[in-house]
């Protein structure tokens, strides 16, 4: 069956660091994966989608890779800031016209000023 | 733009109601999805439609849970009777229809179910 998995521990990173984080996932080939940022109380919020066919993309502080062979996307946030504290989604979306948006559970990002 | 709107923001039922929980997605928006939110299982997805169309409600948990888009700008998920274990966040989310488009999520109903 198709599985995601993320980092499976909190991350806490010191302020001005980069943060980086993990996505992995297996039994499926997906052709774009989207990462989401959600805080407390809230639902989650779109930040970047990346084709199969694209390596690295960014946004900002924001960047994030996507290797098929590996079958991993990595997240990662530079000079990150405590407002950037959040927990952090994974989507990859197979290729077909199927809507099936499965998430990761997630990882919770602390950053320490 | 209001964004994706649900309501209430919080229910707090007692086992054997009916639930009844409203969504309003973004205007011309044309897909929409509902997910639950656990610590357990994070965020499942439960049913989503296309242009009102249900088109796959695989994981709606059983028959106590249903879900209607009468129209383009309301959607309702309905569970009866309600169980302690259905006690939950529960996402509305809208998007364009490409596959790739990305979710606009609601800010959720928590749902307590006594």
């Amino acid at each position: 069956s198709q599985k995601i998995e993320q980092n499976s521990e909190a991350l806490n990173i010191q302020e001005g660091k980069t943060a980086t984080l993990t996505c992995n996932y297996t039994n499926y080939s997906p052709a774009y994966l989207q990462w989401y940022r959600q805080d407390p109380g809230r639902g989650p919020v779109f930040l970047l989608l990346i084709r199969e066919n694209e390596k690295e993309k960014r946004k900002e502080r924001l960047k994030v890779t996507f290797d098929t062979t590996l079958k991993q996307s990595l997240f990662h946030i530079t000079a990150s800031q405590p407002a950037d504290s959040a927990t952090y989604l994974c989507a990859p979306i197979p290729s077909g016209s199927a809507r099936q948006l499965t998430f990761g559970s997630g990882t919770q990002l602390t950053v320490l000023p | 733009d209001a964004g994706v709107i649900q309501s209430p923001r919080h229910e707090v039922t007692e086992m054997g109601q009916e639930v009844t929980l409203r969504c309003k997605p973004i205007s011309g928006h044309n897909s929409l999805f509902w997910y639950r939110q656990t610590m357990m299982r994070g965020l499942e997805l439960l049913i989503y439609f296309n242009n009102n169309v249900p088109i796959d409600d695989s994981g709606m948990p059983e028959d106590r849970f249903s879900a209607k888009m009468p129209n383009a700008s309301f959607s309702t998920l309905k569970i009866q009777p309600s169980e302690p274990r259905d006690s939950a966040v529960y996402f509305c989310a809208s998007s364009l229809l490409p596959q790739n488009s990305p979710l606009h999520f609601g800010n959720g109903t928590r749902l307590t179910v006594t």
